[in-house]
């Protein structure tokens, strides 16, 4: 089946730009995430989503950062007044966690957006 | 969670067996041990995950210590698709964050 796409997959954009990524999650995942990795290094956790639960947004860098998810389906990563340091790949990852719980839920990730800040 | 330690960089021949060493040596009783790989240029992958006993799937197996303080990530022959950075991650079954902390990995490389 379809797994985790994102879009775009690639992003060029000035310093001050605001930009918005998107995720399509596997169908019927309850659980997604929003990761960010910069260039070398491992991955950063942003935010989580959990069904109806208020998301985890403790991984967030700075309040130019959100995110939104409508039910269980997209969600859009926004970064507003774009700077230099933001540039990197955001991964976005989706699971089923309902059936196993958080301990063992699989993580299924998209092939990432490559953000560059000009 | 508790914080695994990796080394940074292993090489293996190909068609040869590699092991992938990861410590956690503060790990707790609820901790279980989770395995993902990178590819070039894409997202992560599930491996493989474990609580105590040694476990096995198509991909790979998982030794897990005694003592649960350290744990080898065993592929059986590597291939130049095995090429990738690997992660032992370790997540807390009480934890009520459920995303994956990635430290830096283990970059392996596969020789021809």
């Amino acid at each position: 089946g379809a797994g985790v796409s994102q879009s775009p997959s690639n992003k060029v954009t000035e310093k001050g730009k605001d930009v918005e990524l998107r995720c399509d999650p596997i169908s019927g995942h309850t659980a997604l995430y929003w990761y960010r990795q910069r260039l070398g290094q491992g991955l950063e956790f942003l935010i989580y989503f959990q069904g109806n639960s208020a998301p985890d947004k403790s991984g967030l860098p700075s309040d130019r950062f959100s995110a939104e998810r409508t039910g269980e389906s997209v969600s859009t990563l926004t970064i507003q007044r774009t700077q230099q340091e933001d540039s990197a790949v955001y991964l976005c990852a989706s699971s089923d966690w309902s059936t196993s719980g958080g301990s063992t839920d699989t993580q299924y990730f998209g092939p990432g957006t490559r953000l560059t800040v000009l | 969670d508790a914080k695994t330690t990796q080394p940074n960089s292993m090489e293996s021949n190909e068609e040869e067996p590699v092991h992938l060493p990861c410590n956690h040596s503060t790990i707790s009783g609820t901790d279980y041990i989770h395995w993902y790989r990178q590819l070039p240029s894409q997202g992560p992958e599930y491996v493989i995950h474990g609580l105590t006993s040694n476990v096995n799937n198509r991909m790979a197996s998982l030794a897990i210590a005694e003592d649960r303080k350290s744990s080898t990530l065993i592929l059986h022959r590597a291939t130049l698709r095995d090429a990738a950075v690997y992660y032992c991650i370790l997540r807390d079954v009480y934890s009520g964050a459920n995303n994956l902390f990635f430290g830096t990995g283990t970059r392996l490389t596969v020789i021809p």
